[in-house]
């Protein structure tokens, strides 16, 4: 069984940096691309970042790109995502999924972790 | 960003069939694949590759996909249908992958 385990949010001020993570189990972590989906309060799901299984290519979002970036250590099953400048519209439970093949759909294993962006 | 185009809201008495759509420039050209999340829980995969099911998911979801839409059908809808609906497909030009602004199914 997929799991993912998300964490490292919390409350941060604008402008500032937070990196959350998410650790997989269940799945031979490094076959497979991870992505990061975000959800605000009340709305509706907003891709923000894919990576490619030996981390070679990344993916972003225009809201995000130049602000977050996406990595991963296949040693230790992780993923991660550094977002720097934080502004309040950042605010949402951020989700991690194991990508199948372009158009084979996600699998969100865990809960999501969230970031708050507020002085 | 943007995002594929869905109704906000569908409504569906028990038993019946609710079509849910998603529009967007040539999405027929894409792969569309559609998520359930319920209240309080992550998204869960239902399509993938525009009209596969899953292991685990009900034969009663279906999906289709030609010219600008994409379609998420469910036959015989149960209370337990009741959820958010989402679509999703690549955008080959902007190398983004790219949601629909979501569809809340009420079943009356």
């Amino acid at each position: 069984e997929v799991q993912l385990l998300e964490s490292g949010g919390g409350l941060i001020q604008p402008g500032g940096s937070l990196r959350v993570s998410c650790a997989a189990s269940g799945f031979t972590f490094s076959n497979y691309a991870m992505s990061w989906v975000r959800q605000a309060p009340g709305k509706g799901l907003e891709w923000v970042s894919a990576i490619s299984s030996s981390g070679g290519r990344t993916y972003y979002a225009g809201s995000v790109k130049g602000r977050f970036a996406i990595s991963r250590d296949n040693s230790r099953d992780t993923l991660y995502l550094q977002m720097n400048s934080l502004r309040a519209e950042d605010t949402a439970v951020y989700y991690c999924a194991k990508d199948g093949a372009l158009g084979s759909g996600s699998n969100f294993g865990g809960q999501g972790t969230l970031v708050t962006v507020s002085s | 960003s943007h995002e594929w185009t869905q109704p906000p809201s569908v409504s569906v008495s028990p038993g019946q069939t609710a079509s849910i759509t998603c529009s967007g420039d040539k999405l027929g050209d894409k792969y569309a694949c559609w998520y359930q999340q319920k209240s309080g829980q992550s998204p869960v995969l239902v399509i993938y590759e525009d009209n596969k099911r899953p292991s685990g998911i009900p034969e009663r979801f279906s999906g289709s996909n030609s010219g600008n839409t994409a379609t998420l059908t469910i036959s015989g809808t149960q209370a337990m249908d009741e959820a958010d609906y989402y679509c999703q497909a690549w955008d080959s030009s902007t190398a983004e992958m790219v949601f629909g602004g979501g569809t809340r199914l009420t079943v009356l």
